[in-house]
């Protein structure tokens, strides 16, 4: 399987600061045929399940806003949120899906400073 | 807008079978190339996929859980269930129902979650 690692485990930003979460995985997730990362991330707020914000390591799911970006390749990527807003508080997780099993990384919350 | 709800017992008792299924609406669960799956949360932990269907009946089973789990379609309700054998403490979370755009490909839609507690 591969092992989805993130850092920090958690993070505390002020209001309109910009937040980097960073995942690393075990192997790389680059389909070298496409030229794609197998690399999402997500965001789950208390009592909500996950909501889908980026794919491919970098491109946005329809509606989310453009503070979220992704980045990276091969083994280790990041998302950032560029300005932290209430609304952001949360846990993100990314997810590999270059091989079965799915495997998600364990999460880093993130919280108003 | 596609909307996905799990539902079955909140309880089972040790060594029993857990049962959920999950119902589709706004969509058809027969369409193309989307996957549906399970995943599951223990409270206060991460994310686990348990397995996924395509509509033609391939499935696939993380195989930590492969020996005890069936995943199962049943296109005339535009359903999908998932059954778990032999379950103890550890099986205890919210388990999600959730439509993956594809093979090896995230997952986009997802149910609100069930909480299933193992305990006698």
């Amino acid at each position: 399987d591969i092992v989805m690692t993130q850092s920090p485990d958690s993070l505390a930003v002020s209001l309109g600061e910009r937040a980097t979460i960073n995942c690393k995985s075990s192997q790389s997730v680059f389909y070298s045929s496409n030229n794609k990362n197998y690399l999402a991330w997500y965001q789950q707020k208390p009592g909500q399940p996950p909501k889908l914000l980026i794919y491919w390591a970098s491109t946005r799911e329809s509606g989310v806003p453009d503070r979220f970006s992704g980045s990276g390749s091969g083994t280790d990527f990041t998302l950032t949120i560029s300005s932290l807003q209430a609304e952001d508080v949360a846990v993100y997780y990314c997810q590999q899906c270059y091989s079965i099993p799915l495997t998600f990384g364990g999460g880093t919350k993130v919280e108003i400073k | 807008q596609l909307q996905m709800q799990e539902s079955g017992p909140g309880l089972v008792k040790p060594s029993e079978t857990l049962a959920l299924t999950c119902s589709v609406s706004g969509g058809s669960i027969s369409s193309g190339s989307h996957y549906w799956g399970w995943i599951r949360q223990p409270p206060g932990k991460g994310l686990e996929c348990i397995g996924t269907i395509h509509y033609s009946g391939s499935t696939y089973y993380n195989p930590s859980l492969k020996s005890r789990v069936t995943i199962s379609v049943d296109t005339s309700k535009n359903q999908f269930s998932l059954k778990l054998t032999s379950v103890t403490a550890a099986d205890t979370a919210i388990y999600y129902c959730a439509r993956q755009q594809g093979w090896e490909q995230p997952f986009d839609y997802w149910g609100q979650g069930t909480l299933v507690t193992v305990s006698s």
